[in-house]
């Protein structure tokens, strides 16, 4: 069965510093992956998808890559600033089953 | 910009009543979710519809049903509300299987 860890839950980094987010999954089997962004008592925003046949996705000063043989995800964040402070879920979609498995997520907190 | 909307932010009921969770999106997207999300537990499918008038239960669909007359719109009932049913509500939509989702802004569930 699909798991899907982010560790660590939670990060304190301070302003101006780049960062990198770690998803990791057990199966390699997956169509896509995809991170997203929740800030407190808000839903979901989609920051990224990668495609199983990707290597990488940039969007301004986030680049998402995606190591299927290794079961791995990283969410690379430059120049953080206060407003980046948020929960950071990755989700999976498994080849063998159509739901999309979630991550516990990565609290993040950027210091001024 | 796609969007999902759910049609209240916070809503207070009490036990044993019947209440209704709309979400409507504008992409003409073919399939639609309903998660909650939990401290420690994460988010749960509870059930998600592929097209009008179809549904499928997800990992915990007791204590809810759905509704989808429409494309467009997918409703969340709790047949008698339940304390153990106060939680965060999220619809998501996605064009088809192999795509990414898209959340709405959530709703905020409280049974007393």
């Amino acid at each position: 069965k699909q798991e899907v860890t982010q560790i660590p839950a939670a990060l304190s980094v301070p302003e101006g510093e780049n960062l990198v987010l770690n998803c990791s999954f057990t199966d390699s089997a997956i169509y896509n992956l995809q991170w997203f962004r929740q800030d407190p008592g808000k839903g979901l925003t989609s920051l990224l998808l990668i495609q199983s046949s990707q290597r990488e996705q940039t969007s301004g000063r986030l680049n998402a890559s995606l190591d299927k043989s290794s079961g791995r995800s990283t969410l690379y964040i430059a120049a953080s600033q206060p407003g980046d402070s948020a929960t950071y879920l990755c989700a999976v979609r498994p080849i063998r089953d159509d739901k999309i498995i979630f991550g516990k997520g990565t609290r993040l907190h950027i210091l001024p | 910009d796609v969007k999902v909307t759910q049609s209240s932010r916070y809503l207070v009921k009490r036990t044993g009543e019947k209440v209704f969770l709309e979400c409507v999106q504008d992409m003409d997207h073919e399939n639609m979710f309903w998660y909650r999300q939990d401290p420690g537990l994460g988010l749960r499918l509870i059930y998600f519809s592929y097209d009008v008038k179809m549904k499928e239960k997800g990992d915990i669909p007791e204590g809810y049903s759905v509704s989808r007359e429409k494309k467009e719109r997918f409703s969340l009932i709790l047949e008698s509300a339940s304390t153990n049913q106060t939680s965060m509500y999220l619809c998501a939509s996605r064009v088809g299987q192999h795509y990414g989702y898209t959340f709405g802004s959530g709703t905020r569930l409280t049974v007393v």
